[in-house]
């Protein structure tokens, strides 16, 4: 079974471009949740996908965002970056069903912002 | 607050000694917590959950973790470090019925060898 993949693996962008990243879940997952991970501040949740909606958010501004799609793959976007929004996007998926389920991470997106 | 906390940043053991990498949580209702391991420029990796009714849990690699309702923490351990256990480890809790995981600040394990 093919593993959580995201692409691209890096980007660099300058300081108020916008970008979009990309999440593919394991096969038959519906769930789909977004961390950003910073040195200083950890791992931090964004937001969560359950079948086309947005289910849970982090704190972070509404210039993150996402969605899903019919087929569980998942997209982020942020507008005019900012130079803190540099870090390690990681995607996670899971059946999404019940609370004890374990989240399967992909190896994540680095952002560098210019 | 709900929170999950993971007292030492950093945790140092010779290799072939016993580790423990510590987690307790504050999370209302019965909590689900996890264990997660992240290699350098990798994602996280799923190690092992609590099971109910099991005080002692088995996981990948020959990592157990000790679950303790009482004090509320569920401590990694490992009998005999190796090298390559190197890594930093996130506990995690959900939160029931809030479809929400919760991660701990993440402690850095280094095995000397």
């Amino acid at each position: 079974k093919a593993g959580v993949t995201q692409t691209p693996r890096y980007l660099i962008k300058t300081r108020g471009q916008q970008v979009t990243l990309s999440c593919s879940p394991i096969s038959g997952h519906r769930s789909v949740s977004w961390y950003q991970q910073t040195p200083g501040q950890g791992l931090q949740f964004l937001f969560e996908y359950f079948s086309e909606t947005q289910r849970n958010k982090g704190n972070f501004p509404g210039r993150f965002s996402g969605r899903q799609f019919s087929n569980s793959r998942s997209e982020m976007n942020v507008s005019t970056l900012e130079l803190g929004d540099s870090a390690l996007y990681l995607c996670a998926s899971s059946l999404g069903g019940k609370e004890n389920q374990p989240q399967h991470f992909g190896d994540g997106t680095r952002l560098s912002i210019l | 607050a709900q929170s999950v906390a993971q007292p030492e940043d950093q945790v140092n053991v010779a290799e072939g000694n016993p580790l423990t990498v510590k987690c307790t949580y504050s999370v209302s209702g019965n909590p689900y917590p996890f264990w997660y391991v992240q290699y350098p420029n990798r994602g996280l990796q799923f190690l092992l959950k609590y099971i109910t009714g099991d005080n002692l849990v088995k996981g990948s690699y020959g990592f157990e973790a000790e679950f303790n309702k009482s004090q509320t923490s569920f401590h990694l351990k490992k009998p005999s470090a190796l090298v390559s256990d190197s890594a930093l480890y996130f506990c995690a809790v959900s939160a029931p019925y809030a479809s929400k995981i919760i991660f701990g600040s993440g402690t850095r394990l280094s095995i000397r060898p």
